[in-house]
């Protein structure tokens, strides 16, 4: 069956970085664009990143520019989210998803998600 | 940046119960494209609905989408115990998508 599977979250310090892993399968990973979106406690949802099928080309929320990086693997079928200088307020559960119909389409699967902790 | 406003905040109902929630587009949302998802407290989101109001596979027909332009409705025609939850709405029809802040959904 179709499934995203997050990994790789837990307690960091701020400043310091943090690899955030997303493993796919039972879908074409390839063709499709993925995203990274975020909710931090008890909070609503907002989306972070996004990464082209080909891992070309990557846009970003201004909240997370210059300090997270999106990126993928195709031949492991795995999406990554490369945290640096996180900050308190980076606290949250990280999902990772898959876009249909384009870019920006609807999301459809979510990973179970991942939570990040950010704290000294 | 589309900025969506969801109605209400918070909705009280008894089980069998008709929900209608709404969410309003700062502009007008092109081709529809609007998307509903209900998350359950403890899990990640669940699509719904996409194109306004198409539903998701999978997804029992109580639930219905419907609207276009800036106004859009998600109804649950009889609310079931694993309904009550919180519903967010998503644009996709310029980049970045948005979500609206989320109705919660809960028993009376």
């Amino acid at each position: 069956q179709v499934q995203l599977v997050e990994s790789g979250g837990g307690v960091v310090q701020p400043g310091r970085s943090l690899r955030l892993s997303c493993a796919a399968s039972g879908f074409m990973f390839s063709n499709y664009d993925m995203h990274w979106v975020r909710q931090a406690p008890g909070k609503g949802l907002e989306w972070v990143a996004v990464v082209r099928y080909d891992g070309i080309n990557k846009y970003y929320a201004d909240s997370v520019k210059g300090r997270f990086t999106i990126s993928r693997d195709n031949p492991k079928n795995t999406l990554y989210l490369h945290m640096t200088s996180p900050r308190a307020e980076d606290t949250a559960i990280y999902y990772c998803a898959r876009a249909n119909w384009s870019i920006y389409g609807w999301f459809d699967p979510w990973g179970q998600g991942t939570l990040v902790t950010v704290s000294s | 940046e589309i900025v969506l406003t969801q109605s209400p905040g918070t909705l009280s109902l008894s089980p069998g119960e008709r929900a209608t929630l709404s969410c309003r587009a700062s502009q007008s949302v092109s081709s529809n494209s609007l998307a509903w998802y209900r998350q359950k407290p403890g899990q990640a989101p669940r699509l719904l609905i996409y194109g306004a109001s198409s539903r998701a596979t999978g997804i029992p027909d109580r639930f219905s989408g419907s609207g276009s332009g800036t106004d859009f409705t998600l109804t649950i025609s009889r609310v079931e115990p694993e309904d009550f939850a919180v519903y967010y709405c998503q644009q996709y029809s310029s980049s970045p998508g948005t979500f609206g802040q989320g109705t919660k959904v809960e028993i009376k």
